[in-house]
């Protein structure tokens, strides 16, 4: 089945610093979004990218999807990003599907 | 705009007892829907998804069933609740599959004591 796995787990930057998070999953992605969930929160959709490159703010997501693998970008972190970030892909097929990863944990220090 | 809620916000529930929760969306005319469970600390794991009024599919056994009974309605429920259910309950809406985001709503937190 479908694996979604992210990189690195947990993250600690200081304010200002940028953050790289990284994506990688089993299968072709037909679908592929970022997440993120404030502790004890919902998820809220940052970047809806199965393909290219996007931005918004000061996020930046790049799929490679030959190569099964996205990336995101936070520039210039501050204190309210902090969170779990969650990649989250589906690969097609008849089961509608959306397979997690475990998240990246960032915390974001002053 | 299209709203999705979310009820109860949480619930506390003995062993053995039934539960029911609920999602509606609303600004969308027939919306795939889904249901997502998180345990605490966890990632999120898909339990049901439907695509039409009346038609649910299972993509995981939690001892949990799902019904939509209207195009903006989606319900997962138990007849028996174990320590095990407890956790983040997530509905969430997509407009079709595969080339459209995926929207949650706020979640219900389920404590089974």
């Amino acid at each position: 089945g479908q694996q979604v796995q992210q990189s690195p787990a947990s993250l600690v930057l200081q304010e200002g610093e940028n953050a790289e998070l990284q994506c990688n999953f089993s299968s072709t992605a037909t679908q592929l979004q970022w997440f993120y969930q404030r502790p004890g929160g919902s998820l809220v959709s940052l970047l809806y990218n199965p393909s290219g490159t996007k931005h918004t703010g000061r996020l930046t997501s790049t799929t490679v999807t030959k190569e099964r693998r996205s990336s995101l970008h936070i520039s210039s972190s501050q204190i309210t990003d902090s969170g779990t970030y969650f990649c989250a892909m589906d690969s097609g097929g008849s089961n509608y599907k959306l397979t997690f990863g475990k998240g990246t944990l960032l915390t974001v220090t002053p | 705009a299209q709203t999705i809620h979310q009820w109860p916000v949480a619930e506390i529930k003995a062993v053995g007892s039934p539960l029911s929760l609920g999602c509606t969306i609303k600004g969308k005319s027939s919306p795939n829907l889904y249901w997502y469970w998180q345990a605490t600390g966890g990632t999120l794991q898909q339990l049901f998804y439907s695509i039409t009024v009346g038609q649910v599919e299972s993509v995981v056994q939690l001892n949990l069933s799902a019904s939509r009974p209207k195009d903006d309605q989606f319900i997962l429920s138990t007849e028996k609740l174990l320590l095990s259910h407890s956790g983040f309950y997530l509905c969430a809406w997509s407009l079709d599959r595969g080339d459209t985001e995926v929207f949650f709503g706020k979640g219900t937190r389920l404590t089974v004591v």
